[in-house]
């Protein structure tokens, strides 16, 4: 398996504009996370789902953001309109079992907004 | 709110020593406690893990000590390599579902 797939690897974009990160899961896992990393904030969780539906979005800052998950094989992380703050590195991650345990994290987006 | 605090925040180790780093938790609804390594550039992955109702689990080098009455847990790396240097971050996880929190990560150094 190819584990779990992100696209794009690096992002660099304008204040202000919409920026749309992927995320294809490994296959049959039926959990899926989103986190952001930063030097200040460390690794935090935004928002999971479970079988494509989302179970807990009390990370997501704010309503800029929003995520997606149409198909057990697509993730969506949305920021619109994105800020400077935004800048981080954003993993997406998925469980085969669960209770989430043994997540496999993908290598990871990296996001600069000027 | 801060729910796991991870010490030290950086640790610097010869070839063969070993490698303490310890994390601390306020909340006793947790069931699972992993350990994570992440390399420059690439995402966390899962190095090992405990439940809380046993004291110790050993994977190879890799130790965790858990001490449930103290809230504590750390990682211990016998005879720490060079290959070993990355970035490690302690996790605990809710009773009530699937949301795991990081501690703040510990940046290790094994000099050859």
């Amino acid at each position: 398996d190819a584990g779990v797939i992100q696209s794009p690897r690096h992002e660099v974009t304008e204040m202000g504009q919409e920026v749309t990160l992927r995320c294809k899961p490994i296959s049959g896992h039926d959990y899926l996370f989103w986190y952001r990393q930063t030097m200040m904030r460390g690794l935090e969780l935004l928002i999971y789902f479970n079988n494509n539906v989302p179970i807990d979005d009390s990370g997501m800052p704010e309503d800029r953001f929003s995520a997606k998950m149409p198909n057990a094989s697509f993730s969506t992380l949305k920021i619109q309109p994105s800020e400077p703050r935004d800048s981080a590195v954003y993993f997406c991650a998925t469980s085969p079992w669960a209770g989430g345990e043994t997540q496999y994290f993908g290598p990871g987006t990296r996001l600069l907004v000027l | 709110q801060q729910q796991v605090k991870q010490s030290p925040q950086s640790l610097i180790v010869q070839k063969g020593g070993i490698s303490i780093i310890n994390c601390a938790y306020e909340n006793t609804a947790f069931d699972y406690f992993p350990w994570y390594q992440q390399f420059p550039g690439k995402g966390p992955a899962l190095l090992i893990a405990i439940r809380p109702d046993v004291s110790e689990k050993k994977e190879g080098r890799f130790t965790i000590s858990f001490n449930k009455s103290a809230k504590q847990f750390s990682l211990h790396i016998m005879d720490s390599q060079p290959g070993d240097s990355a970035t490690y971050f302690c996790a605990v996880r809710e009773t009530s579902g699937s949301r795991l929190t990081f501690g703040e990560g510990t940046q290790l150094t094994v000099n050859p």
